[in-house]
């Protein structure tokens, strides 16, 4: 069964940092392409960034560029969110989630359960 | 590439059909649309991806379809568990984006 497990959500001040993490198993992580997905109190959804599963290309919305950086170590199949200079409105629900990928197409096959990430002062 | 849903809320009873659409700024692949819902307090759901595939376990009173610019989820007859929001992203090119969503109420 594939699971998706994120940790590391926690109240922070504006300005701060954090790490977000998400243990996977079920599946060969090491094959898998993964994301990150938040969601605001209230909101939609908004998708954050994306690694291969090599970890040597990663994309990100412009709304996090330079300030979080998406990471993973596939020998601990793990994934990492590291998250500097939080604003107010970074306030969310943090989703791990699994791409797939085949000759059919791409989407997002498996999420996490989220991890919840508050800045305020 | 910006998804646009419509309509924002859909408020039907149990057994009827539902239409939503998804419109995107630009072409998008077939390959590259997938559909999700949301209940209160979960994680999203996948439910069609490549515009019309059903995700596994997936009833198949959902279907999908669409090309370019226009793409469709139908629910033939809704059920209790279908009152939900529903969301619409792309793969095409980053950022994978996600449409605003559109909530299905019961009337």
């Amino acid at each position: 069964e594939v699971q998706l497990v994120e940790s590391g959500g926690d109240l922070v001040q504006p300005g701060g940092s954090l790490r977000l993490s998400c243990a996977a198993s079920g599946f060969i992580f090491s094959n898998s392409e993964m994301n990150w997905v938040r969601q605001a109190p209230g909101k939609g959804l908004e998708w954050l960034s994306y690694i291969n599963n090599g970890g040597s290309i990663r994309y990100y919305a412009d709304s996090v560029k330079g300030r979080f950086t998406v990471s993973r170590d596939n020998a601990k199949n793990s994934l990492y969110l590291q998250m500097k200079s939080l604003r107010v409105e970074d306030t969310a629900v943090y989703y791990c989630a699994r791409m797939y990928t085949s000759s059919s197409g791409k989407t997002i096959d498996y999420w996490g359960q989220g991890t919840l990430v508050t800045v305020s002062s | 590439i910006v998804l646009t849903q419509s309509p924002g809320t859909l408020s039907l009873s149990p057994g009827e059909r539902a239409t939503l659409s998804c419109r995107a700024s630009q072409s998008v692949s077939s390959n590259y649309l997938a559909w999700y819902r949301q209940k209160p307090g979960r994680a999203p759901r996948l439910l069609i991806y490549a515009t019309s595939i059903r995700a596994t376990g997936i009833p198949d009173r959902f279907s999908g379809s669409g090309s370019g610019t226009d793409f469709t989820l139908t629910i033939s007859r809704l059920e209790p568990e279908d009152f939900a929001v529903y969301f619409c992203q792309h793969f095409s090119s980053s950022p994978f984006t996600f449409g605003p969503g559109t909530i299905v109420d019961i009337k």
